[in-house]
């Protein structure tokens, strides 16, 4: 099936630093997503971008849609403890009648305090 | 509002046992979703419906079965279970692009 590479796999940074992640694709997709998995819970939707090039923020996030489609990135800024978690990219391609998600493998993300 | 909510939170079965996952939303939403995700992967569609009496297969349905009586519920079984299928399970509901998933329920087939 279609895969994502989702990177870095994990990463272990101080309290304060910024972070970036960063997911591509062979194919092309019209939504990038970003969801965020706290432990034993569901993924929460952070980001949603919908078209190639926007940038879109959410407090100290910020993802992009990359220009070619076929990657996206997310950054935050200042990172606080509370930001710990798996962030998770996913492609999607929405046609009329038709829609796949491919998600990634996942950020594991841990900042020390 | 509870969203989505899955039972139970928690099981260990038997090779070969049965047992059906709960999912219900109180959102109103038509489309819902049977996830499974595996350690250090992503997640994997099992199932979805998008509506009332309507399911389709997902990227991997084998070893699953779902029905949708009702908008509100939508039940993932499993026959005969296999250790292959030790996982945790996601239900979710919403449109692909905006999902809203439950807290999970963390399956153990021994």
């Amino acid at each position: 099936g279609q895969q994502l590479n989702q990177s870095p796999q994990s990463m272990f940074i101080q309290e304060g630093e910024d972070v970036s992640m960063n997911c591509t694709s062979s194919s092309i997709f019209n939504t990038w997503l970003w969801y965020k998995q706290e432990p034993g819970e569901g993924p929460v939707l952070l980001i949603a971008l919908y078209k190639a090039g926007e940038l879109t923020s959410n407090g100290r996030l910020t993802a992009q849609f990359g220009i070619t489609r076929k990657d996206s990135f997310l950054n935050i800024s200042a990172s606080i403890p509370s930001d710990v978690g798996i962030y998770f990219c996913a492609g999607g391609l929405f046609v009329v009648g038709s829609e796949k998600l491919v998600f990634g493998k996942g950020t594991k993300l841990t900042v020390n305090p | 509002n509870a969203g989505v909510t899955q039972t139970p939170k928690f099981r260990i079965l038997k090779i070969g046992q049965s047992m059906t996952l709960q999912c219900a939303q109180d959102m109103n939403h038509n489309y819902m979703y049977w996830y499974r995700q595996d350690p250090g992967m992503g997640l994997k569609l099992i199932y979805y419906s998008v509506g009332a009496g309507i399911t389709d297969k997902g990227e991997v349905p084998n070893g699953y079965n779902v029905s949708r009586s009702t908008t509100e519920d939508f039940p993932l079984r499993l026959e005969l279970a296999a250790p292959s299928q030790t996982s945790v399970y996601f239900c979710a509901t919403g449109r692909a692009e905006k999902l809203f998933f439950g807290s999970g329920t963390q399956l153990s087939v021994l």
